[in-house]
């Protein structure tokens, strides 16, 4: 069954960049949509973008475009986020999880997210 | 707030039937399927509905979903204590070409 295991806790000024690792462990990992979902602290959750491993598709949420960056490095299973310009309203929890599966007929996209990360906590304050 | 309101809060006594809706429009839940999403406290959210009412294994019968036009609900009966968590719903924006979630609800057991 696959895993995903998320980096540590993260403490950043405001101003600066965090990235937040996920790697992925015990199945197919590149052909899964890899999204990217935070929750502010007492607040519901929110879709930020996410990847195809295996081509490199990206989309990103319109209100981090241009201020996230999703890549993934296929050879050690791991798709990073990072998120610049962060402002105290980024402190939140950071999942990644997995979305639907990717094949010739179907983009994956639409996909529930049936596998999620155990969330990394990103704190932003002066 | 939310593309996806829900209520706030829920609650039931054990044994109950409780209802969680989740309000969309044509351009999400009235053209895509719904996910509900069990947040236990302090947890990562775990998926509990997929493609509006299939249920991925291991989940208990109890929970169902259904969805009518551009609304969408979650059905747990046989209420018991561990069922308590926020509940959100999810479902895929045409117009954004993205996700969108409910503002979840907190379901409280009596």
């Amino acid at each position: 069954q696959v895993q995903l295991v998320q980096s540590g806790a993260e403490v950043k000024k405001p101003g600066s960049s965090v990235k937040v690792s996920c790697k992925a462990s015990g199945g197919t990992f590149t052909t899964y949509v890899i999204s990217w979902v935070r929750q502010a602290p007492g607040q519901g959750l929110e879709w930020m973008g996410g990847i195809i491993p295996f081509s490199g598709t990206r989309n990103d949420a319109q209100k981090f475009q241009g201020r996230v960056t999703i890549r993934a490095d296929k050879s050690t299973s791991t798709v990073y986020m990072e998120l610049h310009s962060l402002t105290s309203e980024d402190t939140a929890v950071y999942y990644c999880a997995r979305g639907g599966h990717y094949t010739a007929s179907y983009s994956g996209w639409t996909g529930a997210f049936d596998i999620w990360g155990q969330g990394t906590a990103v704190f932003v304050s002066s | 707030q939310s593309v996806l309101p829900q209520p706030p809060s829920a609650s039931g006594t054990p044994g109950q039937r409780v209802t969680i809706s989740c309000s969309g429009s044509s351009s999400n839940i009235g053209s895509n399927s719904v996910d509900w999403y069990q947040q236990l406290p302090g947890s990562a959210p775990k998926l509990l509905i997929y493609n509006t009412n299939q249920r991925p294994s291991g989940v208990p019968d109890r929970f169902s979903g259904s969805r009518s036009g551009t609304s969408a609900s979650l059905a747990i009966s046989g209420l018991q204590s561990e069922d308590e968590a926020d509940y959100y719903c999810a479902a895929w924006e045409d117009s954004l070409n993205h996700w969108v979630f409910g503002g979840g609800t907190k379901l409280t057991v009596l």
